[in-house]
């Protein structure tokens, strides 16, 4: 079964507006984290946000912050004030604390227009 | 600077010519990983190695081999390429895997066409 579930296959968005990439996760584990990644054309893997599973409060990293709803299994990532610089691929991944990897979704390109 | 590099960044060989990618991390992490990226699927474990001398097996290992005999190196083997390996891959290190909130470094990855 699926872990992560990204819906969004692409997105387009206007420069300065704010963009929300969907993530659904799948774990029976209590313990787990939720990471976002951004991988660029030049197709490094750049961490962004971290969201565990006990964190009370919403994970926020400058523009970047994440919409936790444990009870849906949800963990979107908000990007504010989308820059032209925005546009790439974005990966939710989840580590459960009886597993030794990242799983991830199948990621959300993302496109910025001017 | 810490970093993990991974070589070469682009490869394309042959079907059924041995080849290996290389990975190493200048972070003394005890944690090393393999991964295969591809369009759909997003990112998938190949390989995995908790330390030296200690590696298992991810969720796609058909084909690869890897080997752990310094703590620094974690090269993937591919014995006999084929077209269906074919792919971006990854190499990733954490300090261990005690924590899930651990962060994973990656390399810069390394395109494989196999032809």
């Amino acid at each position: 079964a699926q872990k992560i579930t990204q819906t969004q296959p692409g997105m387009f968005v206007q420069e300065k507006e704010a963009v929300t990439l969907d993530c659904t996760y799948d774990t029976s584990d209590p313990s787990y984290g939720l990471f976002w990644y951004k991988q660029p054309s030049s197709g490094e893997m750049i961490f962004l946000i971290y969201q565990g599973s006990y964190d009370q409060q919403n994970a926020t990293e400058g523009r970047y912050s994440l919409n936790f709803q444990k009870a849906r299994k949800s963990a979107n990532l908000v990007i504010s004030a989308s820059q032209l610089g925005d546009s790439a691929m974005y990966f939710c991944a989840m580590r459960e604390r009886n597993d030794y990897k990242l799983s991830f979704g199948a990621g959300t390109t993302v496109t910025v227009r001017a | 600077e810490a970093q993990v590099t991974q070589n070469p960044r682009y490869l394309i060989t042959v079907t059924g010519k041995k080849l290996t990618v290389t990975c190493s991390q200048n972070m003394n992490h005890e944690y090393m990983s393999w991964y295969r990226q591809d369009p759909g699927l997003g990112l998938r474990q190949i390989y995995y190695s908790m330390n030296v001398e200690v590696t298992d097996k991810g969720d796609v290992p058909e084909g690869y081999k890897v080997s752990r005999k310094e703590k620094r190196n974690f090269p993937l083997i591919l014995e006999s390429p084929s077209p269906n390996q074919t792919s971006l891959y990854f190499c990733a290190s954490s300090l261990n895997m005690d924590r899930v909130d651990t962060e994973a470094f990656f390399g810069q990855g390394t395109r494989l066409t196999v032809v």
